[in-house]
């Protein structure tokens, strides 16, 4: 079993669509959450960071961390052509725990919006 | 601007033949790492280091060695052992642990012809 699973989708929805992603974990020491956006062809670049649990809201994208359930959530609003990407979850733990000094990623959702 | 550079872009590799990525960064960051990623497979770590002259092995550092003579760069050659090299390399970094994530660059797109 993989300490970070994630559905690959691909997940096609249309033009102003509420996006839901999810990633699933393992590992109880996992403290720091982030949410990374990938185009095609392109390096990664991080989107969304969350410190244990709670929400996180930044424009259209809110982030959430369940840690008794050990999931968390990206929600996009009003999804745009322009959010058509790869989306990968990413965690790690506090130092002392397995992992310290290395992120954690999922799979990674590729997402299409349509206009 | 600070960032992340990786070069080349596109790399081009015949059988037998080591090549060696690039990856320079003016962050001042400590950690630096080597991911490879294949089409739904995602992020896979081949090498990582916390400090200059010291690395460690990823889950997939078969076929691959690194050197970290200084902090700004963190080279990967891709040797004849590994067998299946075809895929995008990405090169990250970190201030120091994963804490507050990585800066990725841009990736290289290697090919076995």
């Amino acid at each position: 079993q993989k300490e970070v699973e994630q559905d690959p989708g691909p997940l096609s929805v249309p033009e102003g669509a509420i996006v839901s992603l999810n990633c699933t974990y393992s590992n109880s020491a996992f403290q720091y959450f982030m949410w990374y956006r990938q185009y095609s062809r392109k390096g990664p670049e991080l989107l969304m960071y969350t410190y244990s649990s709670g929400n996180k809201e930044d424009g259209r994208f809110t982030a959430q961390v369940d840690k008794s359930s050990k999931y968390i959530s990206l929600f996009i609003r009003d999804s745009q052509p322009s959010d058509s990407a790869t989306y990968l979850c990413a965690m790690t733990g506090v130092l002392g725990s397995s992992n310290t000094g290395k992120l954690i990623f999922g799979q990674g959702t590729t997402l299409q919006v349509k206009p | 601007d600070g960032g992340i550079t990786q070069s080349p872009k596109y790399l081009f590799r015949k059988e037998g033949q080591n090549v060696t990525l690039s990856c320079e960064q003016n962050l001042n960051h400590d950690a630096m790492y080597w991911y490879r990623q294949d089409p739904g497979q995602g992020l896979r770590l081949i090498y990582y280091s916390q400090i200059v002259n010291d690395f460690q092995k990823g889950d997939i550092a078969e076929g691959y060695s690194v050197s970290r003579e200084k902090k700004e760069s963190f080279p990967l050659t891709v040797t004849s052992a590994q067998k299946n090299p075809t895929a995008f390399y990405l090169c990250a970094s970190s201030i120091g642990g994963a804490n507050y994530g990585y800066t990725f660059g841009s990736g290289t797109r290697l090919t076995v012809v």
